[in-house]
């Protein structure tokens, strides 16, 4: 167990509202990750992190935005939630070896 | 051509099977690889790492072969627990990991 917990577990929205999902981690891990899957594809990055306040894009990043204030926390921001966004969100935090370790995940539904 | 190349399945087999998996990926820089399970509805959950000389973890025995760029999971004694979806990842020069699509796992009584 990589003490990594989502919030919250579920959510349905409208197109055109702000979304935030929240990643916790207990074991103060530099590197933390989010992704989205989607059926038909692998896990696809859309953001990451190395450290408070250093971010970058990941390959799927249009759309949102994050933020890392503390070390246990890695936000994800829909900033106007589309239909395109539905989808199972899911936070990471990388291992000593590079392996990741996931959280739970949000499934996320935009009407 | 796709990052990582798996047959998607489903593989269905009865208890007590081997199966094996196989994975190609087109980074020729990666340098890490690991298999991650996935269940249904959950999150992917790391199975093994993969190293140079092979490795063996109980009933799953790892492969790779650099050189084709390939990467084998062995299941032995398939348990009906073992029903999951499979995912060859490798990691690449600047640790992340390339996801593909997964080999899915049916293992019946």
């Amino acid at each position: 167990d990589a003490g990594i917990t989502q919030s919250p577990r579920h959510k349905v929205t409208e197109t055109g509202t702000p979304v935030t999902l929240r990643c916790h981690q207990t074991e103060n891990h530099r590197y933390m990750y989010w992704y989205r899957q989607d059926p038909g594809h692998g896990l696809r990055l859309i953001h990451y992190s190395y450290g408070v306040k250093d971010t970058d894009k990941g390959e799927v990043s249009d759309g949102y935005s994050v933020s890392r204030s503390k070390t246990e926390d890695f936000l994800l921001t829909l900033e106007s939630a589309t239909s395109s966004q539905t989808s199972v969100y899911f936070c990471a935090i990388r291992g000593t070896l590079g392996e990741q370790f996931f959280g739970p995940g949000t499934r996320l539904t935009v009407l | 051509r796709k990052e990582v190349e798996q047959d998607p399945g489903p593989f269905n087999v009865p208890e007590g099977a081997t199966v094996a998996f196989n994975c190609t990926y087109s980074n020729s820089a990666s340098q890490s690889f690991f298999w991650y399970r996935q269940d249904c509805r959950k999150e992917p959950k790391l199975l093994m790492s993969v190293y140079s000389s092979g490795n063996e973890d109980g009933r799953f025995t790892a492969q790779l072969n650099r050189a084709s760029q390939y990467i084998s999971l062995l299941i032995r004694d398939s348990k009906l627990s073992d029903s999951a979806t499979y995912l060859c990842v490798p990691m690449d020069s600047s640790y992340k990991l390339i996801f593909g699509s997964g080999t899915r796992l049916l293992v019946r009584p």
